[in-house]
């Protein structure tokens, strides 16, 4: 079956350490995105990629990195920079530029402790 | 910025009702939508795309889009208790760089369907 896994489910940070959080994909989509979405909230985009080996800011970039090595993968750093990570990350796919609709991976959830 | 404003709601309906989910938005140049459903604890999943002006049915759902007002509704006929959930509706919009369209989110409706 062809979809988007993201892993871990759920994830515990302490303060001050970087997380990665994992997203691959086998639908054979270009774009990929990261999107943080806090209770309540919309969701809030924080990077994407049209291309491999390219990627943009979205809106709340600050305190994130990411890396797109292969197009069916495109991890989330969650660094020691981003105050207050605490939220749903959800990582979703288009099958190009043009965009006529995502789909979502089933998220992670990620705590600080 | 561009905003898109929708109720949060919550919404509630009795089953068997109409539910009529409204949503609007600051971008003109915005020319596409989307209605998205979310679960409690679940990730989005989308429902519905227009980009004409008028009505677009696709089962127990209507998406309704009005450019000249800047307004995109959803009415869901005949809701069930499975319809509870939170419905975003985003408009596609063109990213900063140019070349790409990216939706931008509302934060949604939480529509309630009580037996």
């Amino acid at each position: 079956d062809g979809g988007i896994t993201q892993s871990p489910k759920y994830l515990f940070r302490k303060e001050g350490q970087n997380v990665t959080l994992s997203c691959e994909q086998n639908l054979n989509h270009d774009a990929m995105y990261w999107y943080r979405q806090d209770p309540g909230q919309g969701l809030r985009l924080i990077y994407y990629s049209q291309i491999v080996n390219d990627f943009q800011k979205g809106d709340i970039a600050e305190g994130y990195s990411v890396s797109r090595e292969k197009k069916e993968s495109f991890p989330l750093t969650v660094t020691s920079a981003q105050k207050n990570p605490t939220a749903f990350y959800l990582c979703a796919t288009a099958r190009g530029a043009e965009h006529y609709g995502y789909t979502f991976g089933s998220g992670t959830r990620l705590t600080v402790v | 910025q561009k905003e898109v404003e929708q109720n949060s709601g919550p919404l509630s309906v009795p089953e068997g009702a109409i539910a009529s989910l409204n949503c609007t938005y600051s971008d003109r140049g915005s020319q596409s939508f989307f209605w998205y459903r979310q679960y409690s604890g679940k990730s989005p999943e989308l429902i519905m795309f227009i980009y004409s002006n008028g009505d677009k049915e696709d089962g127990r759902f209507t998406a309704q889009l009005n450019k000249a007002s800047q307004y995109v509704s959803l009415l869901i006929r005949d809701s069930q208790p499975s319809d509870s959930a939170t419905y975003l509706c985003a408009p596609r919009t063109a990213s900063p760089s140019g070349g790409s369209y990216i939706p931008t989110f509302g934060r949604g409706t939480s529509l309630i369907v009580h037996p």
